[in-house]
């Protein structure tokens, strides 16, 4: 069954440092998405993309936030100087569409993110 | 600002048991609705979609959508103890051109054998 996956699993990195997590979404899907989870919070929405552009994103999603397709396959969010507070599982997603059925949304298994 | 409430539980039911877990929305014209499991330390995976008012079933799962109300829930029949997880309702609005969805807090559910 097709699924997302994402890289690495675990990324331990200092504060101001970049980092790239990366996501290969389901192949025929054309949807993707960032979502993160501070631990014992809610899922919060960080920003969507298709056709090469972001779609929606939140306020979460600033300046330090940046989303891209860099091939055919792969979708990466990069945190240009990390903080503390980015501390948190991030997942993508990807669906086939935003209406009907197409827009149910599958999760890779996450990239838990550690800022020290 | 768009809300999704559900009790955080935990909500305990012995194996066998029917678990029912409720999720209310804020806004009225949402559209799509989604029921995602969240075992610990892991990623929500998707259990349920409901578009339109009524029960859709699929295996032990039913989900139930009342619009009017506001109100959706997801009933979890012959409960197992692998059943035992944190239920993630998610509700995408209306007119909403980027898929965002709208995450409860959840509802963790304990199934006792």
């Amino acid at each position: 069954e097709p699924e997302v996956t994402q890289t690495p699993s675990h990324q331990v990195t200092q504060m101001g440092q970049e980092v790239i997590l990366r996501c290969v979404p389901i192949s025929n899907h054309l949807y993707f998405y960032w979502y993160r989870q501070i631990l014992g919070q809610k899922v919060e929405f960080l920003v969507s993309f298709y056709n090469n552009e972001i779609s929606e994103k939140s306020e979460i999603f600033d300046d330090q936030f940046s989303v891209e397709r860099p091939d055919g396959s792969n979708f990466t969010l990069k945190i240009r100087s990390t903080k503390l507070e980015d501390s948190a599982m991030y997942f993508c997603a990807s669906s086939g569409g935003w209406s009907g059925t197409a827009n149910e949304q599958f999760f890779g298994p996450g990239t838990r993110l550690t800022v020290l | 600002q768009k809300e999704v409430e559900q009790n955080s539980g935990p909500l305990s039911v012995p194996e066998g048991a029917i678990a029912s877990l409720n999720c209310t929305y804020s806004d009225r014209v949402s559209q799509s609705f989604f029921w995602y499991r969240q075992y610990s330390g892991k990623s929500p995976e998707l259990i349920m979609s409901i578009y339109s008012n009524g029960d859709k079933e699929d295996g032990r799962f039913t989900a139930q959508l009342n619009k009017a109300s506001q109100y959706v829930s997801l009933l979890i029949r012959d409960s197992q103890p692998s059943d035992s997880a944190t239920y993630l309702c998610a509700v995408l609005p209306l007119n909403n051109q980027g898929g965002k969805l709208i995450f409860g807090q959840g509802t963790e559910l304990s199934v006792k054998p």
